[in-house]
């Protein structure tokens, strides 16, 4: 079974610096996505970025970038420019390429940005 | 505003009781899931729907089941209830089932057990 693992419960930042959030997946197929999605405290889950496995270029989303290294299992979430409505939760998630599109998702990070 | 919308928002219940949880999906999306989301367990995934059909199964108890509508709305049911089943429960919501698809998520519902 796939498993995926946030090895930093809290992490905290400085407003306008730069914070990466760690994630790391086990797996043994070859085609998968991976996905951060934030909680702020309105408990909403939203997506901030995805990553298709097969690309080798790594997803952007304005201030959102990950690193993706897919022979080391390492999906990393760079925050730059943070803000103060980046604090929330970030969930790392993972889905197979298979018929089985469930989510699994790391236990979370929990992001403070310090004004 | 993700276009998927949950009620209630809140429910507060007895042990013992049994509850509906509803869920709309984005408009076109035919494929329905529900995950839980607790303190112990963190996010699970419960089971899926596709057009009105059951497509995959989680961890879900054999005292929750759920069922999607033909007008493709979803309903999750919870019977005799513990106070353990308190969580978030959400659902999440994509065109299709296939893997290109990007779920998302409803605003959930919190679901209290006394």
């Amino acid at each position: 079974a796939q498993t995926v693992t946030q090895s930093q419960p809290e992490m905290s930042v400085q407003e306008a610096e730069t914070v990466t959030l760690s994630c790391t997946y086990d797996t043994s197929e070859s085609d998968y996505y991976l996905f951060w999605y934030k909680q702020p405290p309105s408990r909403q889950m939203i997506l901030v970025i995805r990553q298709e496995a097969y690309k080798q270029q790594n997803a952007t989303e304005n201030r959102f970038s990950v690193n993706f290294q897919k022979a080391a299992k390492s999906f990393s979430l760079k925050i730059s420019d943070s803000q103060l409505g980046d604090a929330a939760m970030y969930f790392c998630a993972y889905r197979g390429g298979g018929s089985n599109y469930k989510l699994t998702f790391g236990k979370g990070t929990l992001l403070t940005v310090n004004p | 505003d993700s276009g998927v919308t949950q009620t209630p928002k809140h429910l507060i219940t007895a042990t013992g009781q049994r509850v509906t949880l509803r869920c709309s999906p984005r408009s076109g999306d035919l494929s329905v899931y529900w995950y839980q989301q607790s303190l112990d367990q963190g996010l699970q995934f419960l089971i899926q729907y596709y057009n009105g059909e059951e497509r995959a199964k989680g961890n879900i108890l054999e005292r929750f089941s759920a069922q999607q509508f033909p007008d493709l709305h979803s309903e999750l049911n919870l019977s005799s209830l513990e106070l353990g089943d308190s969580a978030l429960y959400f659902c999440a919501s994509s065109p299709l089932p296939s893997g290109t698809d990007t779920q998302y998520f409803g605003p959930g519902t919190r679901l209290t057990v006394l």
